[in-house]
């Protein structure tokens, strides 16, 4: 079976602090993929997103980092410089083909992060 | 720009009553999904529908049942609604590959009393 663990429940920073969101998955699988998702207080899961198990490159987008580490089956999320509209509800997800045509998606439980100005 | 809409954001039902939750989508996607979200859970897949008529079990499938008439309608039905199903409902779309990123709609909190 497959997992995705967040284990920070709920984190606080200060606005333009820099904050990671850890995220640590397990699957059997070769292939998978990770995603990130943000919910912010209207409620819509906004995808961030994606990236393959064959790909451990990092990505940055603006404020936004993501470090892949198959090594330490991890998927961090780093926000940079932090501003209150990024205070949110983040989920790590995780989908592997689990036989019989079925893919499995998992998600984390979540984190809230709040950034107080 | 991907559209997925819910047909409430807040519902209050009473104990016993049928309840109906829908979601279309505008962007042509073959699949569908409903997740529950509950405090300290995270996301729960109740049903998914990977074509028109065609429905699977999620995780979390008793006490609900789902239509899917048209490609882009997709509803869940409580038939008889319980206080255990007070939560937020999040209805998802995807296209193409299984392991394609889902788009959400903006949820539907449903209260049970």
């Amino acid at each position: 079976a497959q997992k995705v663990t967040q284990a920070q429940t709920e984190i606080s920073v200060v606005e333009k602090e820099d904050v990671t969101l850890d995220c640590v998955y397990e699957t059997r699988d070769t292939t998978y993929y990770l995603f990130w998702y943000k919910q912010p207080p209207s409620g819509e899961l906004v995808f961030l997103i994606r990236r393959n198990s064959f790909d451990e490159q990092n990505e940055i987008s603006g404020r936004y980092s993501w470090n892949f580490q198959k090594s330490t089956s991890s998927f961090n999320f780093t926000i940079t410089a932090s501003q209150v509209v990024d205070s949110a509800v983040y989920f790590c997800a995780l989908i592997s083909y689990s036989g019989a045509g079925s893919y499995q998606l998992t998600f984390g439980k979540g984190t809230k992060l709040s950034v107080i100005p | 720009d991907v559209k997925v809409t819910q047909s409430s954001r807040y519902l209050v039902k009473r104990t016993g009553e049928k309840v109906f939750l829908e979601c279309v989508q505008d962007m042509d996607h073959e699949n569908m999904f409903w997740y529950r979200q509950d405090p300290g859970l995270g996301l729960r897949l109740i049903y998914f529908s990977y074509d028109v008529k065609m429905k699977e079990k999620g995780d979390i499938p008793e006490g609900y049942s789902v239509s899917r008439e048209k490609k882009e309608r997709f509803s869940l039905i409580l038939e008889s609604a319980s206080t255990n199903q007070t939560s937020m409902y999040l209805c998802a779309s995807r296209t193409g590959s299984s392991y394609n990123e889902q788009f959400f709609g903006p949820g539907t909190r449903l209260t049970v009393l």
